[in-house]
This record gives C-alpha cells, sequence and structure tokens, in this order.
C-alpha cells in the first residue's frame, strides 16, 4: 500500500462542513483510495472509497484531484457523533491484497 | 450474509497465562484474514495476516502466534501472556465493496487486560 500523510488531529463544531486532506504521492495506477472511520472500543468501519474524481454517499464525499496524490474526505454538517479518528488507506485491492498496514489517522473532535 | 465474529470479547488474564482469541468469519470462502492490536490511544499494529489455510504472516515478531486451521477461522494464541500484550485486538478480512474494490471489514473485537 502507499503511504499516506494526514493531520494528526482537528477540530470543528456541529453543523460545520469538515474536510480531512489525506496526501498519498506514491500512488499507483490501480489504486483506490478508502476511508475509514473507528469509534472508541470498536474496529475501523468502511466510509467511503474512490479512484477519480468525486464519489458521494449517504454519509461523506471524497474528492480526488486529477493527478490522484491527494484525496480529501468531506463531511458534511459534522454532530457530536461524528467525533471519532479517520484513516485514510490507499492500495490495490482488487487483488487479493496481503500485508494491510494503516497510519496515525487523524482525531477529529466536534465540539457543541 | 458475510459477517465476521470475534470471542472472547473481553478477558482479564494473570501475566505468564496462556491466550486464545478466535475469529471466524461467515459467507465467503478463502478470505484474506488479518490480526490486529491497538494499545490504549494508539493506532492500529498489524500483527498477523493469512492468505489461506496454513498460511501465516507475522509482521511483529513476540510471545503472540497465529494459526488459521480452517479456511474461515482464524485464532491468535499466546502461551505466556505479557503486561504489554494487554489491548485491543482485531481480526479482519477483506469483502469486495460495491464499487468493485475490496474493502476492510473488522470484527467487534476483544478487550484484553493482563494483569
Amino acid at each position: 500500500l502507499a503511504k499516506t500523510t494526514q493531520p494528526i488531529s482537528m477540530d470543528s463544531y456541529e453543523g460545520q462542513e469538515v474536510n480531512i486532506t489525506c496526501s498519498h504521492n506514491n500512488i499507483a495506477t490501480n489504486d483506490y483510495i478508502t476511508w475509514y472511520q473507528q469509534f472508541p472500543s470498536q474496529g475501523p468501519r468502511f466510509i467511503i472509497q474512490g479512484y477519480k474524481t468525486k464519489v458521494t454517499n449517504e454519509v461523506a464525499s471524497l474528492f480526488i484531484p486529477a493527478d490522484r496524490k491527494s484525496s480529501t474526505l468531506s463531511l458534511p454538517r459534522v454532530s457530536l457523533s461524528d467525533t471519532a479518528v479517520y484513516y485514510c488507506l490507499v492500495g490495490s485491492l482488487y487483488s487479493s491484497a496481503s500485508k494491510i498496514i494503516f497510519g496515525s489517522g487523524t482525531r477529529l473532535s466536534i465540539r457543541p | 450474509s458475510q459477517t465476521i465474529h470475534q470471542w472472547p470479547a473481553t478477558l482479564v488474564q494473570p501475566v505468564g497465562s496462556p491466550l486464545s482469541l478466535e475469529c471466524t468469519v461467515e459467507g465467503t470462502s478463502n478470505p484474506n484474514l488479518y490480526w490486529y492490536r491497538q494499545a490504549a490511544g494508539r493506532g492500529l499494529q498489524l500483527l498477523f495476516y493469512s492468505v489461506g489455510i496454513g498460511q501465516i504472516s507475522s509482521e511483529v515478531p513476540q510471545n503472540l502466534s497465529a494459526s488459521r486451521p480452517q479456511d474461515r477461522q482464524f485464532i491468535l494464541s499466546s502461551k505466556k501472556l505479557l503486561l504489554s500484550d494487554s489491548g485491543f485486538y482485531l481480526c479482519a478480512w477483506i469483502k469486495r465493496g460495491s464499487s468493485g474494490a475490496n474493502v476492510l471489514t473488522f470484527g467487534a473485537g476483544s478487550r484484553l487486560t493482563v494483569l
């Protein structure tokens, strides 16, 4: 998997839009970008996945520029329940992948 | 449906005692399976992964071991626990996502406290 760099922590307020950016300069042609969310005492859960341009689901949007060397997870109108650690993973997950290593993630804190 | 189960959910063990954590996946065959550990306030550390029965790759050589006796069963063990083994242990498998690319799916975790 490609090495990723994310901010260690971010703070925001309820109702705001939060954007978390992940840098992945060594992304390969076949690599996808996947974001996970982890609450305390739970395993990470899938949020969104994309290859290029923009992907949107009921939870978030993922913006990927043309060079694909970075990606931005956008959480619209956050609430207190969005306080969690967010991980960005980049890799060719079509094939039967082997080693999958998580980075430090971004600890997002939402205040009232 | 495809599900992953881990047990026990919590356990408290004395130093030097053995450990066995079990993980099973239902609704799929030949999954890639993973064991991660998360110490308090820390990130996810990959311990072992397996691409098939009897095939184990170790990422962190220590007093832990893993085995895959059946296609959908992954076991984490230790003969003698250390205080530093305390943590939240997570089993995961790769599930094909709706976009076609695979997604890592986690179990509920096993919280181990070594005293």
